[in-house]
């Protein structure tokens, strides 16, 4: 059974307007959440992450939201651009614990 | 420049062929990880590393062997390769052991097995 649930496979945003991408967890003990983009033929790379300590954090165009009683987290990139095409994939974790557990991603089109 | 180096890039091999994937990390991370990635699956670890000699199966280790005798080398060996380990491979290195560290990852290995 999915630990870390990204219900869109797929999205499609216009130039210039808002991209939600979300990401659902099972496990309360989950503490640690980082957002991963990958583009084509290329590794996945760090964009984002926030502690449970916190509902929000921010980084220029992208900010990630944290509902710990809901175990919803979600990105947002405002305002998106055709560069931000990609793979987003969401991780958890525990803070005692070494290894994240991966979400099976979101593909991010941004039509220009 | 930091990074981690995976080769081959792209190989095509033959079932029971054994081949190993190299990676290697010039970033002195104490952590190193291998995933696989699928469609419709996302990223599936297949082992990771704490350190020298320290190895760990992820959620799907059936079918590969790893081992670590330098802090740098990570290296992903399939014995016996069959057909549902074609797949993306990515070797990723973390420099501590929390899970709060973001990961560096490889470009990727595509590995088809016929």
């Amino acid at each position: 059974d999915q630990q870390v649930k990204q219900n869109s496979p797929s999205l499609s945003v216009q130039e210039g307007r808002i991209s939600i991408l979300n990401c659902d967890y099972t496990n309360s003990m989950f503490d640690y959440f980082l957002w991963y983009k990958k583009y084509p033929a290329e590794g996945p790379t760090f964009l984002i992450s926030i502690s449970s300590i916190k509902d929000k954090n921010e980084d220029g165009r992208f900010t990630v939201f944290l509902n710990k009683s809901a175990k919803h987290l979600s990105l947002h990139i405002v305002p998106s651009q055709p560069g931000d095409s990609a793979v987003y994939f969401c991780a958890v974790g525990s803070g005692g614990s070494y290894i994240p557990t991966f979400g099976r991603g979101t593909s991010l089109i941004v039509h220009p | 420049e930091a990074q981690v180096t995976q080769n081959p890039r792209y190989l095509i091999t033959v079932t029971g062929k054994k081949l190993t994937v190299t990676c290697s990390q010039n970033m002195n991370h104490e952590y190193m990880s291998w995933y696989r990635q699928d469609p419709g699956l996302g990223l599936r670890q297949i082992y990771y590393s704490m350190n020298v000699e320290v190895t760990d199966k992820g959620d799907v280790p059936e079918g590969y062997k790893v081992s670590r005798k330098e802090k740098r080398n990570f290296p992903l060996i399939l014995e016996s390769p069959s057909p549902n380990q074609t797949s993306l491979y990515f070797c990723a290195s973390r420099i501590g052991t929390s899970v709060t560290g973001e990961l560096f990852f490889g470009e990727g290995s595509r590995l088809t097995v016929l």
